[in-house]
């Protein structure tokens, strides 16, 4: 079964561009035909989607995101990384990466998400 | 952007009780709906997806229907593990987006 952990720092600064890394086991992340997601959520809040990847490195970015966000995939390590820049203190939640599905693009799986705040 | 409405946000329930929770969408989306369990400090775990099809592993007392803009999640019997907070999500538009969270806590 396919498990996926994200990795990075838990504390970043205002204006700087936050890092995260996803680590994909279980399974090849080239195989399957699965997209790769980014999806956060602010304390107490509910879900917000950033953006996903395929394995050919073609990307689609929430709109509203769009500008901030990079997705990438290294497929030699099984990871894929987000980078969302000029963060702010509205940018402070946690972030989980999750493997989405051929066609409908569910996000089926999900990392157990890491705690990422923007502060000085 | 589609914009949706889940009900209620909070619902106050026992073990036993059949429970509803709505999802409205502000323009159709067919059945391109899927549900989500959360559990405080884990991740979103996929319930339901194409409105109604159970995912692998979920418990048969969990349902789903409607097409559309309107959708129901059903819980036919509470079990002590079903305590936790339910999220809608539909991927008809782009980007998908979540409804807001219906959190079923302990009457």
């Amino acid at each position: 079964q396919v498990q996926l952990q994200e990795s990075g720092p838990g504390l970043v600064k205002p204006s700087q561009t936050l890092s995260l890394t996803c680590t994909v086991s279980g399974g090849s992340i080239s195989s399957g035909s699965y997209y790769w997601s980014w999806i956060r959520q602010p304390a107490g809040k509910g879900l917000e989607w950033i953006g996903r990847i395929y394995t050919s490195g073609s990307t689609n970015y929430n709109p509203s995101l769009k500008s901030r966000v990079t997705i990438s995939v290294d497929t030699s390590k099984n990871q894929f990384s987000l980078k969302l820049s000029s963060v702010t203190a509205a940018d402070t939640a946690v972030y989980y990466c999750a493997r989405a599905r051929p066609v409908t693009m569910i996000e089926d799986y999900w990392g157990q998400g890491t705690l990422v705040t923007v502060s000085s | 952007v589609i914009w949706m409405t889940q009900s209620p946000s909070l619902l106050s329930a026992s073990t036993g009780d059949r429970v509803t929770i709505s999802c409205r969408m502000s323009q159709g989306i067919s059945s391109y709906l899927a549900w989500y369990q959360q559990k405080p400090g884990k991740a979103p775990e996929l319930l339901i997806y194409a409105a109604s099809t159970l995912q692998s592993g979920v418990p048969s007392r969990f349902s789903g229907s409607g097409s559309g803009t309107d959708f129901t999640l059903t819980i036919s019997c509470l079990q002590s593990e079903d305590f936790a907070t339910y999220y809608c999500q539909q991927y008809y538009s782009f980007p998908p987006t979540f409804g807001g969270g219906t959190k079923v806590e302990i009457k």
